[in-house]
């Protein structure tokens, strides 16, 4: 079974520039959430979805990032404009429904921005 | 809000040797779940092991086994056997099983494992 899609695995990009991160989850799963993992603050909760709604985006720093589900099958993560304190790496995983079930991770996309 | 520390920022251990790593947490709740993922160098995020705080057995997968401490709020996880392949970052996290936030993964700093061969 294909697991969580995540792309691009990389991106480098000027800052002031607009970063579009995409991720397809597991077919069925009904939960999809976005982190943002640094050095400096670890592994952070950015936003989730339930059913394509956005349930939780207390941990979207500003507005310059926003996130969007428009269908079960695909999720945006943009940063417009992008600086360089955004540098990290983002990471898409989903669940299906059930507080025992696992969260499933993608591979991740090392975003570095110049 | 719950927090979860791992007070090891590296941990090392010869291949075919036992090692633990240590997880603490604080919260306030009697029900909730606990994990360990792994991170290789290949940066996925790989579930190893779960806990439910209801249960009193203790979890085990193959050489995984967990130490859970509820009073203590203390989750540590043991490798049995270390192989080459273990070597990776872990994270221990913990999730509420309230209603409100029950989906919110909260997770330590981590814990860099290196197996010497």
């Amino acid at each position: 079974d294909a697991g969580v899609i995540q792309s691009p695995r990389h991106e480098v990009t000027e800052m002031g520039q607009e970063v579009t991160l995409r991720c397809k989850p597991i077919s069925g799963h009904d939960y999809l959430f976005w982190y943002r993992q640094t050095m400096m603050r670890g592994l952070e909760l950015l936003i989730y979805f339930n059913n394509n709604v956005p349930i939780d985006d207390s941990g979207m720093p500003e507005d310059r990032f926003s996130a969007k589900m428009p269908n079960a099958s695909f999720s945006t993560l943009k940063i417009q404009p992008s600086e360089p304190r955004d540098s990290a790496v983002y990471f898409c995983a989903s669940s299906f429904g059930g507080l025992i079930q696992p969260q499933h991770f993608g591979d991740g996309t090392r975003l570095s921005i110049l | 809000a719950q927090t979860v520390t791992q007070s090891q920022p590296e941990m090392s251990v010869q291949e075919a040797e036992t090692v633990t790593l240590s997880c603490t947490y604080d919260t306030s709740e009697s029900d909730y779940y606990l994990f360990w993922y792994k991170q290789p160098p290949s940066r996925q995020m790989i579930l190893v092991i779960r806990q439910e705080a209801y249960k009193q057995q203790n979890a085990t997968e193959n050489r995984f086994s967990v130490n859970f401490q509820k009073a203590a709020k203390s989750f540590s996880l043991k490798i049995s056997d270390s192989q080459l392949g273990d070597a990776a970052m872990y994270f221990c996290a913990y999730r509420s099983a309230a209603d409100q936030g029950a989906q919110k993964l909260v997770f330590g700093q981590g814990t860099r494992l290196t197996i010497n061969p």
